[in-house]
């Protein structure tokens, strides 16, 4: 089972947008990051927040994480057409062995 | 540094055959992974490895091997693929991952027929 579940599974806006996605995760965790992973490619890390932040914020991209509620959320702000990809949330399991991908949004920006 | 790469990019098998992909990392890290993923669906872990000499099973391990003879190659194995097996491959890097994050190679793209 995935640690991680975004949502939407997709999201559709114009360029300018914001782009709202959010993440809930099912056990208690060290840290929590993003990925993206354009079409056809490997995935690159975007961002990582550690479990006693509330919030960090890298350029365009200002991610948030409530542990109370098990949930974090990416905004990318502006957006442009250059980010339509997938997002990706991705944690350490429990035992900090490996790490666990939800299903991604997929984000589509419109020029 | 070259990051994460895997070889090959592309490989159509037939039911039955075998083959190994390689990933190599030239970033000193520990943790090695190899995932699947499929059209709509995020990453599966195949099987992961701690260090070199060691190798343990993700969530969906049957059907294929794995070794790290050396540290910096990661090694997958199909003995004997089917069409399930269909998927894009990649592999990853990382330290530890209680506080970092992966490395991703580009994927292998297997087509089995």
């Amino acid at each position: 089972s995935q640690q991680g579940e975004e949502d939407p599974q997709a999201l559709s806006i114009q360029e300018g947008e914001n782009a709202t996605m959010n993440c809930s995760y099912k056990t208690s965790i060290n840290n929590l990051q993003w990925y993206r992973q354009n079409s056809g490619r490997g995935l690159v890390h975007l961002i990582l927040i550690r479990s006693n932040e509330r919030e960090k914020h890298s350029g365009r991209l200002r991610v948030t994480l409530d542990t109370s509620k098990k949930s974090s959320s990416l905004l990318i702000t502006a957006s442009r057409a250059a980010d339509t990809a997938s997002y990706f949330c991705a944690s350490p399991n429990t035992g900090g062995f490996k790490t666990i991908f939800g299903a991604g949004t997929r984000l589509f920006v419109k020029a | 540094n070259a990051g994460v790469t895997q070889t090959p990019k592309f490989r159509v098998l037939k039911t039955g055959q075998s083959m190994t992909l390689l990933c190599a990392q030239d970033m000193n890290h520990e943790y090695m992974y190899w995932y699947r993923q499929d059209p709509g669906m995020g990453l599966r872990l195949i099987h992961y490895s701690v260090g070199e000499g060691t190798t343990a099973k993700g969530e969906v391990p049957d059907g294929y091997n794995v070794s790290r003879l050396k540290k910096q190659n990661f090694l997958l194995g199909l003995e004997s693929a089917a069409p399930s097996q269909t998927s894009v491959y990649f592999c990853a890097s990382s330290y530890p991952p209680r506080n970092t994050e992966a490395f991703f190679g580009q994927g292998t793209r297997l087509t089995v027929v």
